[in-house]
């Protein structure tokens, strides 16, 4: 079974850092560009960042440019997003999810990151 | 980067209706947008793909058309199990940019 599984979510501070994981099983995770996608509490659905098969490209939105760092262990299959210098417009549901040519395909269940003194 | 301008943000239909949203670019994007179901509480999911390429296992009453610029998702018969918030996004180039959202709710 193809899955996506997002962990790392919390509640940090204002300025604080947080990691967040998408552990893959059911494919060959190598072989796809990945993304992260995020949605405010009742809020519509934001990209955020994608990095190539190989992690030696990536993308980011304006939004986070600069304080987030997408990246991926392919021996691990598992991607990865940095999240340094948060603020409370982060707080977010966070969902991983595979790219093809199709679009976006396979998606993780989501980690929730509140971002809150 | 590219505007996807979805509309309505919201609409109430009854099981049976045509359903009709439309996504409209700020600039040229050729047929590269897709289109997402998600349901509360869960992942989107990919319903449409190259602007009206079905995605397998999606029922045949979904349809998506247009480029350039204008995009349509038609519901032929709305069902009860597809009343949930639909979103275009557009894959032409980075970033990637979803419209707002369209709320489809029970009349």
């Amino acid at each position: 079974e193809v899955q996506l599984v997002e962990s790392g979510g919390g509640l940090v501070q204002p300025g604080g850092s947080l990691r967040l994981s998408c552990a893959a099983s059911g494919f060959t995770f190598s072989s796809y560009w990945m993304h992260w996608v995020r949605q405010a509490p009742g809020k519509g659905l934001v990209w955020v960042s994608r990095i190539n098969s190989y992690g030696s490209s990536t993308n980011y939105a304006d939004s986070v440019k600069g304080r987030f760092t997408i990246s991926r262990d392919n021996a691990k299959n598992t991607l990865y997003l940095q999240m340094n210098s948060l603020r409370a417009e982060d707080t977010a549901v966070y969902y991983c999810a595979t790219s093809t040519p199709s679009g976006l395909l396979t998606w993780g269940q989501g980690t929730l990151v509140t971002v809150s003194s | 980067a590219i505007q996807m301008t979805q509309s309505p943000s919201s609409l109430s239909a009854y099981v049976g209706d045509r359903v009709t949203i439309t996504c409209r670019a700020s600039q040229d994007i050729r047929n590269d947008l897709g289109w997402y179901q998600q349901k509360p509480g869960k992942a989107p999911k990919l319903l449409i793909s190259a602007a009206s390429s079905l995605q397998s296992g999606v029922p045949s009453r979904f349809s998506g058309s247009g480029s350039g610029t204008d995009f349509t998702l038609t519901i032929s018969s709305l069902q009860p199990e597809d009343f949930a918030t639909y979103y275009c996004l557009q894959d032409y180039n980075y970033p990637l940019t979803f419209g707002g959202g369209t709320k489809v709710e029970i009349k």
